[in-house]
């Protein structure tokens, strides 16, 4: 049965400290995004992937946010330093060309900010 | 730039009844695809149905079903015989064909539905 896979599943950490949240999207889809869930924003997109290479990522703080995929299997957001604003659940979604234009959701990280 | 709304927050439904939600966006497109997802409290998001915008028939799934008005750019979602397992979150998503500069899905605020035993 594939899947997005997301880790961690839930982190509390302090305010100022690092935080990496990883994802492996479905075997063979080749856009990867990550949103943001907040009560008061709703679902933000930070991130966008096509074949690993960056295509917008105008919804993330540039000066604390950053996404990676270092290959086909991982992509990574990380944030550094962490405030208590960014608080939230992250979702990771994959999706591929042909599938009719449908992302698979992984069940999202909760990030607790204190 | 594509915008979605959802008008109605929160929703109530007797279990056995139907109930529509709502959705519209904005757009300059003219091929472009819809969604419906569901949120339940397990935060999971589940794709409900899809209807590409080329399409002009309603999309239907079982118990669910659409409204698509392209000329309105109106996309409404119907649950019939509404069952205990419905309650959730349902969130409205425009997305732009793949090719792109930036195919992104961009989500509606959400309607909480409630499902009344």
């Amino acid at each position: 049965d594939a899947r997005v896979t997301q880790t961690p599943r839930h982190k509390v950490t302090e305010m100022g400290q690092e935080v990496t949240m990883r994802c492996q999207p479905i075997l063979g889809h080749n856009t990867v995004f990550w949103y943001r869930q907040t009560m008061m924003q709703g679902l933000e997109l930070l991130a966008y992937f096509r074949n690993r290479a960056p295509l917008d990522d105008s919804g993330m703080p540039k000066d604390r946010f950053s996404a990676e995929m270092p290959d086909a299997t991982l992509a990574t957001l990380k944030i550094q330093p962490s405030e208590p604003r960014d608080s939230a659940v992250y979702f990771c979604a994959s999706g591929l060309r042909g599938m009719g234009g449908e992302l698979f959701f992984g069940e999202g990280s909760r990030l607790t900010v204190l | 730039a594509q915008t979605v709304t959802q008008s109605q927050p929160e929703m109530s439904v007797q279990e056995a009844e139907t109930v529509t939600l709502s959705c519209t966006y904005d757009t300059s497109e003219s091929d472009y695809y819809l969604f419906w997802y569901k949120q339940p409290p397990s935060r999971q998001m589940i794709l409900v149905i899809r209807q590409e915008a080329y399409k002009q028939q309603n999309a239907t799934e079982n118990r669910f079903s659409v409204n698509f008005q392209k000329a309105a750019k109106s996309f409404s979602l119907k649950i019939s015989d509404s069952q205990l397992g419905d309650a959730a979150m349902y969130f409205c998503a425009y997305r732009t064909p793949y090719g792109g500069a930036t195919n992104k899905l961009i989500f509606g605020t959400g309607t909480l539905l409630a499902v009344q035993p």
